[in-house]
Parts: C-alpha cells; structure tokens; sequence
C-alpha cells in the first residue's frame, strides 16, 4: 500500500533562517506530488505541485521554492523565512483525481 | 466570488442527532467532488467521494443538485468521535489533483 510520510512534524524557525521540508511516497511510482499550506482559520492554498522529477509548478507566488530531486521525494524550501510563512505545511500525492496527505509540519517563524 | 464556498460554523450538536453540511461551488463543470475530514492540528483524510446519483456509507450520505451547484453531506446519530473539520473538495477537471479546490471547512463539535 501507498505511504507518505513527511518531517519534521513541527518547526519553530526564526526569521530570515532558512527552511528545508522533505516529503517522501513508498508504494508508487511517478505520482503527483504537492505542497499544500493552511494558515489559521483558512483553507487549504496550493503552493507547488510536480508531475515528475525536475519538474515543478509553482501556483501562487512567494517566498518558497520546491524541488523534487527524486521520483518520490518532494522537498520545500526558503533561503529566508518570513513571519507570513507561518503555517501547516501539507505534502499530498495524488491518485486519479483524489489526494492523500502527509502528516504536516506545523511551521511557526518567530 | 471563491471556488468552494461552505458555513464555517461551529456546529454544536447532541450525541444522536443528525446534522447537515451545504457546500457551494462556482464552476458549473465541475467534475469531481469529494468530503475530507480533518482532525484539530492533522492531516486531512478522505471521507468520501460524492456521485452524481449520491452515496451512502454508514450514517454519512453525500448528495450532489447540480442544478444548484452545491454538495452536501448528512451525518445521523452523530458521535463524539464524529467532531472535526469537515472540508468540501471540487476537481473542475476529469484528472489533476493540482485542480482540486478546497473550502475553508465546517467546524463540527458533538457534545455529550
């Protein structure tokens, strides 16, 4: 069966530090991969997602870049994080037309 | 006007009652709907896809009105466990999960 499995689970970073979130799949190969974020009180906004290796599409502009070095792993990045960047960071895949979440890491910039 | 509109509530309900979610969409093509449930500070989880002819599992029904562009999602003789976020998904497309649009979520707490 399919697994996902992102860290860290939660992060406390301070501003204008870097940032590094690794998400990895097991069970599939190819899959669509996305980073999601959800800000207090609000939905869930799509940030990147990437049809296969060294490809990404970026949704909304910000300061976060994507990679996905590997088939199945998908890592966010911010050479300087802000204190808007706060958040739950979300790794999905994708089957078909239905996605399947990470565990999140809740991202707090101080 | 956004993509997926729902009623943030909070819905507060009695242990055995049943309770009903309405969730609006823009975009009268479409294709693909869906609920997910997410717990406080998790992950959120698929609850269940929603078909045009509507579904049923267990004490959840999920009913699609095109006409009226809106899903809705009935729980009866809710239970405790039943309490969390409930989230309205649409996929516009056939295929694409970077399509899928979600609302803001309805908050759900059943009390003892």
């Amino acid at each position: 069966s399919q697994t996902i499995h992102q860290w860290p689970a939660t992060l406390v970073q301070p501003v204008g530090s870097p940032l590094s979130l690794e998400c990895t799949v097991e069970g599939t190969s190819n899959p669509n991969l996305y980073w999601y974020r959800q800000a207090a009180g609000r939905g869930l906004q799509l940030l990147f997602y990437s049809v296969g290796i060294g490809q990404i599409s970026s949704e909304v502009p910000q300061n976060l870049s994507a990679s996905r070095p590997q088939d199945r792993q998908f890592i966010l990045s911010s050479k300087k994080l802000l204190l808007s960047d706060s958040g739950f960071y979300l790794c999905a895949w994708a089957a078909n037309t239905e996605a399947f979440f990470g565990q999140g890491t809740r991202l707090t910039v101080v | 006007r956004k993509e997926v509109e729902q009623d943030p509530g909070p819905f507060n309900v009695p242990e055995g009652a049943t309770v009903a979610f309405n969730c609006t969409y823009s975009n009268s093509a479409s294709q693909s709907f869906f609920w997910y449930r997410q717990d406080c500070r998790k992950e959120p989880k698929l609850l269940m896809s929603v078909y045009s002819s509507g579904n049923e599992d267990g004490r959840f029904t999920a009913q699609l009105n095109r006409a009226s562009q809106y899903i809705s999602l009935l729980i009866r003789d809710s239970k405790l466990s039943d309490s969390a976020t409930y989230l309205c998904v649409v996929n516009p497309y056939q295929t694409g999960a970077n399509n899928l649009f979600f609302g803001t979520g309805t908050r759900l707490t059943v009390i003892p």
